[in-house]
């Protein structure tokens, strides 16, 4: 079966601080990853995805992601947080011609000043 | 500006009142679906649709309907409430043909229901 994990319920780090939000996933066939976040009454918005190619991936607000095929994993970064970063943050990915987006549960990510 | 528009953002009715919740896009997406979104659970879709007149069910379809007579729209029914179904609610589209597993979804800004 298709999952997608996000092992921590909640992150917390200072502002100015380098931050990680994790992902991990299983998957048939090829993945195509993708992050979202969702402010405060706020719809989910697209950070990145990954398709193919370079490992390393920039997004939105500067963040950025980092595929790694081996351990499946395409964990979330920033190198220095703000409190605006405040938010909850979804992993997801569809795998082969499978259109089906599959979801993680969901971090919380709290940047304290 | 392309974007998905949900109404209304928030709702409280009560048990066994029909409500619909109306979603619309203007990306001329082919694909377009509801998710329901409760705390420790994540994202879980409810139904979907591939163009219009197809739809499918999700995860969670029980106590909904949907209908897709326009390209554009996607409303969400609910015949008969429920407390169970007191969640936030949201509405996305994406493209349908090819290429369209490597194009990311467009979120409406979700409508949160209340059922008393």
């Amino acid at each position: 079966a298709q999952s997608v994990a996000q092992p921590e319920d909640q992150v917390n780090v200072a502002e100015g601080n380098p931050l990680t939000v994790k992902c991990t996933y299983s998957v048939s066939g090829n993945p195509y990853l993708f992050w979202y976040v969702q402010y405060p009454n706020r719809g989910l918005q697209f950070l990145l995805k990954y398709i193919t190619g370079d490992n390393l991936v920039k997004g939105s607000y500067g963040f950025e992601a980092e595929f790694n095929k081996s351990q499946t994993s395409f964990h979330l970064k920033k190198p220095s947080a703000l409190v605006s970063d405040s938010a909850l943050y979804f992993c997801a990915v569809r795998a082969g011609n499978n259109r089906k987006l599959i979801w993680g549960l969901g971090t919380s990510l709290a940047v304290n000043p | 500006e392309a974007q998905v528009t949900q109404n209304p953002r928030y709702l409280i009715t009560v048990t066994g009142k029909k409500l619909t919740v109306t979603c619309s896009q203007n990306m001329n997406h082919e694909y377009m679906s509801w998710y329901r979104q409760d705390p420790g659970l994540g994202l879980r879709q409810i139904y979907y649709s591939m163009n219009v007149e197809v739809t499918d069910k999700g995860d969670v379809p029980e106590g909904y309907k949907v209908s897709r007579k326009e390209k554009r729209n996607f409303p969400l029914i609910l015949e008969s409430p429920s407390p169970n179904q007191t969640s936030l609610y949201f509405c996305a589209s994406s493209p349908w043909g090819g290429g369209a597993v490597v194009t990311e979804a467009f979120f409406g800004q979700g409508t949160r229901l209340t059922v008393v």
